[in-house]
């Protein structure tokens, strides 16, 4: 069964960092693309950010460019979201998505985490 | 990149067919057959539902469809069931090698 768990999110203060985690299990993770998306309450998802199977070419939202860092350890299968300089427009469920045989959809999702930018 | 527009909510009755629409521009739907389909229930993750315009992934009911049309794709639900409901997200690479998605819609089945 595939498996993914996101960790990390929180309240952080606008102009603070968050690093999040998404640990995978139950498929060959270096293999596929992994993912970022997210949804803010009550809306509707955007996508934030792409790394490849072996971590070497990346891609974001223009939202996010030059703020969030995406990295992977294909070792620990986990992907990593590092976020700085946020903002309160930020604030929103982190999804972690597999890729699919294409990186540019998503055939399994985590439950995801909850970042808040608040003062 | 704006993003994918759709329809904000939609309703049919069981064992009807409803279709939702999805329309972007040629540099992204129009650009590639590569469109997908989510299915969200509340308080859930986002399910997979068709994939590069009208392939369904193992597990979904040939109820669900896709196609597409020059910069509008559309995801049709024949047979609705109440466990249909559900919101409905749109989705397409682009020629800035991204991905959008629609705004999602709401189907209610009265």
């Amino acid at each position: 069964e595939i498996r993914l768990l996101e960790s990390g999110g929180g309240l952080v203060q606008p102009g603070g960092s968050l690093r999040l985690s998404c640990a995978a299990s139950g498929f060959s993770f270096n293999t596929y693309a992994m993912s970022w998306v997210r949804q803010t309450p009550g809306k509707g998802l955007e996508w934030v950010s792409t790394i490849n199977n072996p971590g070497s070419s990346t891609d974001y939202a223009d939202s996010v460019k030059g703020r969030f860092t995406i990295s992977r350890d294909n070792s620990k299968n986990t992907v990593f979201l590092q976020m700085n300089s946020l903002r309160p427009e930020d604030t929103a469920l982190y999804y972690c998505a597999k890729g699919g045989a294409r990186w540019t959809y998503f055939d399994y999702w985590g439950r995801g985490t909850l970042v808040t930018v608040s003062s | 990149q704006s993003a994918l527009t759709q329809p904000a909510s939609v309703s049919g009755s069981p064992g009807q067919s409803i279709t939702i629409s999805c329309t972007g521009t040629s540099s992204d739907i129009g650009g590639y057959d590569f469109v997908f389909w989510y299915q969200q229930h509340p308080g859930k993750a986002p399910k997979l539902m068709i994939y590069e315009v009208s392939n369904r992934p193992s597990g979904v009911p040939d109820r669900f469809s896709g196609s597409k049309s020059g910069n509008t794709a559309s995801l049709t639900i024949s047979g609705l069931q109440t466990e249909d409901e559900a919101d409905y997200y749109c989705s397409s690479y682009t020629t800035r090698d991204t991905v959008v998605f629609g705004g999602g819609t709401t189907l209610t089945v009265l």
